[in-house]
């Protein structure tokens, strides 16, 4: 069955340097992947969604990048702030699914530290 | 931006009682809603597809009796947690999707469930 794991669970930081995230699935090969944030007790909030046939994203201070071959994606957030703390989670679209039933990975809490 | 509203935010009740969670569009129509549940440092687990006007479309493990979905109309499904029990306690998340191409998915901010 399709597998997501996002290898750190936690993550900690200095303010200003740039975070990497983790993504990596098995068993499938979406069309594309999506980034998520959470904030403690809330719902997750859209960032970037990235296809299969870019290697690269970019939002403002954030970059995605998606290696087929590898099965991976790196979710980077560069000159990164105390608020940018939050856990962080990887999607992908369910095989067949019509693109919207998403199945997430646990995420990585993330904290920058002043 | 497209707005989920989910109501309500937290709720306590008493094992074997039912409670209805409420998820809303506010400002696009959505046929089609997602709910999801997430326990405790885990990821969100996809429960069931709500579709406009049929039935909804439960995931494997998922009691279809105990969780009933009814997606009254385009901007509004409930989740109903019958006879609750205090494994059911948990953060139950709904979104949905607008109908514009490659619009991603909204989710409303979620209902803590407690159950005593």
């Amino acid at each position: 069955s399709q597998k997501i794991e996002q290898n750190s669970e936690a993550l900690n930081i200095q303010e200003g340097k740039t975070a990497t995230l983790t993504c990596n699935y098995t068993n499938y090969s979406p069309a594309y992947l999506q980034w998520y944030r959470q904030d403690p007790g809330r719902g997750p909030v859209f960032l970037l969604l990235i296809r299969e046939n870019e290697k690269e994203k970019r939002k403002e201070r954030l970059k995605v990048t998606f290696d087929t071959t590898l099965k991976q994606s790196l979710f980077h957030i560069t000159a990164s702030q105390p608020a940018d703390s939050a856990t962080y989670l990887c999607a992908l679209a369910r095989p067949g699914a019509g693109s919207y039933q998403l199945t997430f990975g646990k995420g990585t809490k993330l904290s920058v530290i002043p | 931006g497209a707005v989920v509203s989910q109501h309500p935010s937290r709720v306590i009740c008493k094992s074997g009682t039912s409670v209805k969670i409420e998820c809303r569009s506010l400002d696009f129509q959505a046929t089609t809603m997602f709910w999801y549940r997430q326990f405790p440092k885990q990821s969100l687990m996809l429960m069931a597809t709500s579709n406009e006007g049929s039935k909804a479309t439960y995931e494997q493990g998922v009691e279809k009796d105990k969780f009933l979905i009814n997606h009254a109309s385009l901007t509004l499904s409930t989740l109903t947690v019958t006879s609750a029990h205090p494994e059911d306690s948990s953060f139950y998340i709904c979104s949905a999707k607008p109908g514009v191409i490659n619009s991603p998915l909204h989710f409303g901010n979620g209902t803590r469930l407690t159950v005593t």
